[in-house]
C-alpha cells in the first residue's frame, strides 16, 4: 500500500544552520504531499502542501518540492531557529481525490535547534 | 476562530475498563476525523465522518471501538474494553470541505487527548 518514509531522528542543529529533513513516498496515482509541524505542547499543524509534481510548497522558510522522477519531498530550510524545534511529519493523501481519501504520516522527525 | 477543542486531555485508566474522548471541530466543518498516535509513529486515521455519516473506518478495530457524531457537529470515540497497545495520543481533526471534493483540503488538529492503560 501506499506509504511514507522520512528520516529518522533526531536531529539536532545549531541556530542558522541548513536543514533538510529527508521524505520519500510510495504511491499509486498522484498523491498531494504534505508536511505537518508539531510544537511542543500544541497540536499538529499544516506547513505547507504540493498537489501536483514539480509544485514547490513554502510556508515559514520552509520548502519542499514534489518529485515525481524520485518519488520525494523533502523539507528544507536555509537558517533554521530556536523556535523551529518541533517534530515535523511528512504526509500523502491516500488515495488521491477520491471520495474517502485520507492522510498517511510518517513516523515524524524530531528537530532540535541550539542556540 | 476558535480551534478543534478535544477533552479530557490525560487519561489513565486499567486494561478492560471503558473511556471515551470528546471533540468539538471548527464551527462550520463537514469533516472529522479521529487518529490514534503511537508513541514514535505518524497519526494513523481510525474514522473519518462526512457531517454526521461514516466515509472510511475501515482502520477502526469495531470489537472495542466505536464513536459517533451526532447531528453532524461533536464527536465521541469510545474504548470498552481497553487493552495496553491503546496507550496513546488520539487526535481529533476538522477540515471545511466535503470527502471526496477537496483531497488536498487542510485539517485542522486538536491538542489530543493522551491516554495510558496500565
Amino acid at each position: 500500500g501506499n506509504s511514507v518514509t522520512q528520516m529518522e531522528g533526531p536531529v539536532t542543529l545549531s541556530e542558522e544552520a541548513f536543514l533538510t529533513i529527508n521524505c520519500t513516498y510510495t504511491a499509486t496515482g498522484y498523491p498531494s504531499l504534505f508536511w505537518y509541524v508539531q510544537y511542543p505542547g500544541e497540536g499538529l499543524q499544516l506547513l505547507l502542501k504540493a498537489t501536483k509534481a514539480d509544485d514547490k510548497g513554502s510556508n515559514k522558510g520552509f520548502e519542499a518540492t514534489y518529485r515525481k522522477e524520485t518519488t520525494s519531498f523533502h523539507l528544507e530550510k536555509g537558517s533554521v531557529q530556536v523556535s523551529d524545534s518541533a517534530v515535523y511529519f511528512c504526509a500523502l493523501s491516500d488515495p488521491p481525490s477520491s471520495s474517502a481519501s485520507k492522510i498517511i504520516f510518517g513516523s515524524g522527525t524530531r528537530l532540535s535547534i541550539r542556540p | 476562530e476558535a480551534g478543534v477543542a478535544q477533552s479530557p486531555r490525560y487519561k489513565i485508566i486499567e486494561k478492560r475498563q471503558s473511556v471515551a474522548f470528546w471533540c468539538n471541530p471548527i464551527s462550520g466543518h463537514a469533516t472529522l476525523y479521529w487518529y490514534q498516535q503511537i508513541l514514535g509513529q505518524g497519526p494513523k486515521l481510525l474514522i473519518q465522518f462526512q457531517n454526521n455519516g461514516v466515509v472510511d473506518d475501515s482502520q477502526l478495530p469495531k470489537d472495542r471501538f466505536s464513536a459517533e457524531r451526532l447531528k453532524g457537529v461533536d464527536s465521541t470515540l469510545k474504548i470498552q474494553p481497553a487493552k495496553l497497545e491503546d496507550s496513546a495520543v488520539y487526535l481529533c481533526a476538522s477540515s471545511f470541505g466535503l470527502a471526496g471534493v477537496m483531497s488536498t483540503d487542510t485539517q485542522y488538529f486538536g491538542p489530543g487527548t493522551r491516554l495510558t492503560v496500565l
